[in-house]
């Protein structure tokens, strides 16, 4: 079955690095992009960058724009995402979801929390 | 950058009612909206592609429908696993894909 698994959520002080990744299974990795989507605590539902099947294009939220990069390893079946420059507004739970055949998700990872905090 | 506008922000309902969903776009995105359902300590569930493709394991209660800026979320008889938070989601136009604020649904 599919399954989505983020990891690399903490705590960090603002101005500081963290990386994420998601390690997916079950699916064809290779033929599908991938997203992240954010949730600030008891906030709604926040796009914030993906990367399409092959690596070779990615698309960011203007709020991470310069900040974040994604990326992925298809030899391991691991999306990653870079946080440089990590700012209080950015706490929140990370979801990677695989998107269908439009840009839908239809299978969500359980998430990981980033605290933003001094 | 597409808004998308859910209302109302809350619904407050009994188990056995009906209730509808609405979500706006600020400009049309064809029948390029999905639907989500997310309960809490959990990620979202997708429910409805194509503004009315109920997605696999979807039961027939929820039915969705609309095109361009309007759109419409039903759900037929709420059980008692339906009280949740529901999210609309455009696909249309992007980068960026947006979400509505979402909708509570609570007894």
């Amino acid at each position: 079955q599919v399954q989505l698994v983020e990891s690399g959520g903490g705590v960090v002080q603002p101005g500081r690095s963290l990386r994420l990744s998601c390690a997916a299974s079950g699916f064809n990795f290779t033929n599908y992009g991938i997203h992240w989507v954010r949730q600030a605590p008891g906030k709604g539902l926040e796009w914030v960058a993906d990367i399409v099947f092959d690596g070779s294009k990615q698309y960011y939220a203007d709020s991470v724009k310069g900040r974040f990069t994604i990326s992925r390893d298809n030899s391991q079946n691991t999306v990653y995402l870079q946080m440089n420059s990590l700012r209080v507004e950015d706490t929140a739970v990370y979801y990677c979801a695989k998107h269908l055949r439009g840009y839908y998700f239809d299978y969500w990872g359980q998430g990981t929390l980033v605290t933003v905090s001094s | 950058e597409i808004v998308m506008t859910q209302s109302p922000a809350t619904l407050s309902v009994s188990p056995g009612e009906g209730v509808t969903l609405s979500c706006r776009a600020s400009q049309s995105i064809n029948s390029n909206l999905a639907w989500y359902q997310q309960k809490p300590g959990q990620s979202p569930r997708l429910l409805i592609f194509g503004a009315s493709t109920r997605a696999t394991g979807i039961p027939a209660r929820f039915s969705g429908r609309g095109s361009g800026t309007e759109f419409i979320l039903t759900i037929s008889s709420l059980q008692p696993e339906d009280f949740a938070v529901y999210y609309c989601q455009q696909y249309n136009t992007w980068p960026p894909l947006t979400f509505g604020g979402g909708t509570k649904v609570e007894i």
